[in-house]
């Protein structure tokens, strides 16, 4: 199963609405988790379960999602939220696959 | 708070063996499946290899036969032998734990990450 995400990059300004999409190439369920990763830094779990917000995420993010498309959605994007986002699926594991990411910059 | 320090990353030559160490800590090490994932420079992230909490291994096609992923329950320790590096293997290597006490599902937290650079 191999999971795409779009887009590649974006910049948007602070207070935008960002959205990212992920597809997967087969039907993985709601197994789909959603990692920050800012520069420099190590991932960070924040959704998953398609929805499923981490403990201690800011409410401004969100997921949705099921099957084979999936979005992440940053409500008001801060200046804190710079970093790559991936997409991973956990649906028939072994192999746990990410999509490619997404740089998001003001 | 769950802790995971890796260790043992270097500069090592193509063809030659090295083996990481994650230490954990904070949590009840041998209920956890755990994980190494693999980060290139400036590239996204690769699952390499899971140790199930009750004795399994498997691992990603780009290092089976070569990466071998081994836990010592007893002093809280997850390993990752690798044997005939090549170049491409060149990566930040982060040990991982899974979100779930028993059977696998998803990655939550992670270590720092051990840089392993494969190069004459």
């Amino acid at each position: 199963i191999q999971m795409t995400q779009s887009p590649s990059s974006l910049s948007a300004s602070v207070g935008d609405r960002v959205t990212i999409s992920c597809r997967a190439s087969q039907g993985i369920s709601n197994s789909l988790a959603w990692y920050q990763q800012k520069p420099g830094k190590v991932p960070k779990l924040l959704i998953y379960a398609a929805s499923t917000l981490q403990s201690g995420v800011p409410s401004r993010f969100s997921g949705s999602g099921s099957g084979t498309e999936f979005t992440l959605t940053i409500t008001s994007l801060q200046p804190e939220d710079v970093a790559t986002y991936y997409c991973q699926k956990y649906y028939s594991a072994p192999p746990w696959t990410f999509g490619q990411g997404t740089k998001v910059e003001i | 708070q769950v802790q995971l320090v890796e260790s043992g990353g270097g500069v090592v030559q193509p063809g030659r063996s090295l083996r990481l160490s994650c230490a954990a800590s904070g949590f009840n090490f041998s209920s956890h499946a755990m994980y190494w994932v693999r980060q290139a420079p400036g590239k996204g992230l690769e699952w390499v290899a899971i140790s199930s909490y009750d004795g399994y291994q498997y691992y990603a096609d780009s290092v089976r036969g070569r990466f071998t992923i081994s836990r010592d329950n007893s002093n809280n320790t997850l390993y990752l032998q690798m044997n005939s590096l090549r170049p491409e293997d060149t990566a930040l290597y982060y040990c991982a734990r899974d979100r779930s006490r028993g059977a696998w599902s998803l990655i939550e937290y992670w270590g720092q990450g051990a840089l392993v650079t494969v190069s004459s």
